[in-house]
């Protein structure tokens, strides 16, 4: 089975500075993928950015980058240059090869930015 | 870019009525997923389709019924409605394998509520 830990159930960062959000993932799997959704309070469920295990690189989009660490089994959202409209609800997701056609989602953490 | 597209966007049933939804995938995407998201809670894996066939069930309730059909559109079928199927309800799709990533683009959401 996959297991995603959110650690954070709420974080505060102002407005232009740098943000990063915790993810730990758990999996026998040696495949698998990394996902990270915002969800802002209208619901809808936004992709930012995928990591795939074999990636060598962290992963980057835009002001959104993956600190991926494999042996720590961690893979850390960080948002540069926080902007108010970044307020939203954080899941961190896996999707293993090995774990059924599914994504397994964290707890997610809310993140406010002020001003 | 075409996205996901789920109707209703809202729907207001009374216990024990019945509610169909209906999932669009984005254009070329062979793979359909449903998930459910309860107040305050993470989305739960329901059920997926790969190729109009079933590749993979979660913690779906016999209540619930899905397909997928020949144009790849998607409907969630459910029955007997309990006042803890008040959530809301997502389809995501993801492109053929090997196209890019496992990446999962999640629809609006249909928001059920339950009475």
């Amino acid at each position: 089975a996959q297991k995603i830990t959110q650690t954070q159930p709420g974080m505060f960062v102002q407005e232009k500075e740098a943000v990063t959000l915790d993810c730990t993932y758990d999996t026998s799997d040696q495949s698998y993928g990394l996902f990270w959704y915002k969800q802002p309070s209208s619901g809808e469920m936004i992709f930012l950015i995928y990591q795939g295990s074999y990636d060598e690189q962290n992963a980057t989009e835009g002001r959104y980058s993956l600190n991926f660490q494999k042996a720590r089994k961690s893979a850390n959202l960080v948002i540069s240059a926080s902007q108010l409209g970044d307020s939203a609800m954080y899941f961190c997701a896996i999707f293993t090869t090995g774990g059924g056609n599914k994504l397994t989602f964290g707890t997610g953490t809310q993140l406010k930015v002020e001003l | 870019a075409a996205g996901v597209i789920q109707s209703p966007r809202h729907l207001i049933k009374e216990k024990r009525e019945t509610a169909t939804l209906k999932c669009y995938p984005i254009p070329r995407h062979d793979t359909v997923y449903w998930y459910q998201q309860g107040p305050g809670q993470d989305p739960q894996f329901l059920i997926s389709f790969y190729e109009k066939m079933q590749s993979d069930k979660g913690s779906i309730p016999d209540r619930f019924s899905a397909q997928q059909f020949s144009d790849y559109h998607s409907e969630l079928n459910m029955s007997s409605l309990e006042l803890g199927d008040s959530a809301l309800y997502f389809c995501a799709s993801s492109p053929p394998w090997g196209a890019s990533t496992d990446t999962q683009y999640f629809g609006p959401g249909t928001r059920l509520t339950v009475l």
